[in-house]
């Protein structure tokens, strides 16, 4: 599975919208990129995934670049409940079985 | 539709006991895996169980640990004669097939504490 890059944290204001941004750029073409996050020691919960197209949903909204080698998870109207460690994960056929969890970027949304 | 449920919430344990964490997973889901989080630390994969097989454990530890996931029942991460750096969160997930689009769903953990 290809490696992801993020920002091990980010900071945001409570109504605005919050862009996390990670780098793939060793994607294949038939990997997906996930994102998940986890709530202070919480299960991590399920965001979106996508793979070439952007997609939506009642959560968040993926922007994947048409070279498919970054992506953008965007929260567009974050609250206090948003602060979390949001992670980024690539997702292959090969070893799909399994999440590979790195180290995620911890967003914390000021009042 | 209930989520993955996770049993018991919090485990304390002494070094030597064994420790038994218990995982339902979704309805209509026939694959379960298993994650563990040591304090301050991400989370890795230890094992991929369909009902009543093992498909990869690569990420177990070789001694003391073992999985099972019955015809009927939860599925079971057992820990035999835990030592203190078993500690951590023990995350379990479900999905209804395997493949790279089917998404697990985490349970809320287990917490296990040894003393």
């Amino acid at each position: 599975d290809a490696k992801t890059t993020q920002p091990t944290s980010m900071d945001c204001a409570e109504g605005r919208a919050a862009n996390l941004p990670c780098n793939h750029s060793t994607i294949s073409g038939n990997e997906y990129v996930y994102w998940y996050r986890q709530i202070h020691s919480q299960g991590p919960q399920y965001i979106i995934h996508g793979l070439k197209n952007n997609e939506t949903n009642e959560m968040a909204s993926l922007i994947i670049t048409e070279d498919r080698k970054s992506s953008t998870l965007i929260l567009p109207h974050a609250t206090l409940r948003d602060t979390a460690v949001y992670y980024c994960i690539v997702r292959g056929i090969q070893g799909a079985q399994k999440l590979v969890f790195g180290q995620g970027t911890r967003l914390t949304i000021n009042p | 539709n209930a989520g993955v449920m996770q049993n018991p919430r919090h485990l304390v344990r002494r070094r030597g006991q064994e420790a038994r964490l218990r995982c339902s997973p979704m309805k209509g889901h026939s694959h379960v895996y298993w994650y563990r989080q040591l304090p301050e630390e991400g989370l890795k994969f230890m094992v991929y169980l369909q009902k009543e097989n093992i498909i990869d454990e690569s990420g177990m530890p070789k001694e003391r640990f073992s999985a099972e996931f019955p015809k009927e029942g939860p599925s079971i991460l057992r820990i035999q004669q835990v030592v203190r750096g078993d500690s951590a969160a023990y995350f379990c997930a479900s999905s209804p097939r395997q493949g790279s689009t089917d998404t697990q769903y985490f349970g809320p953990g287990t917490r296990l504490t040894v003393l």
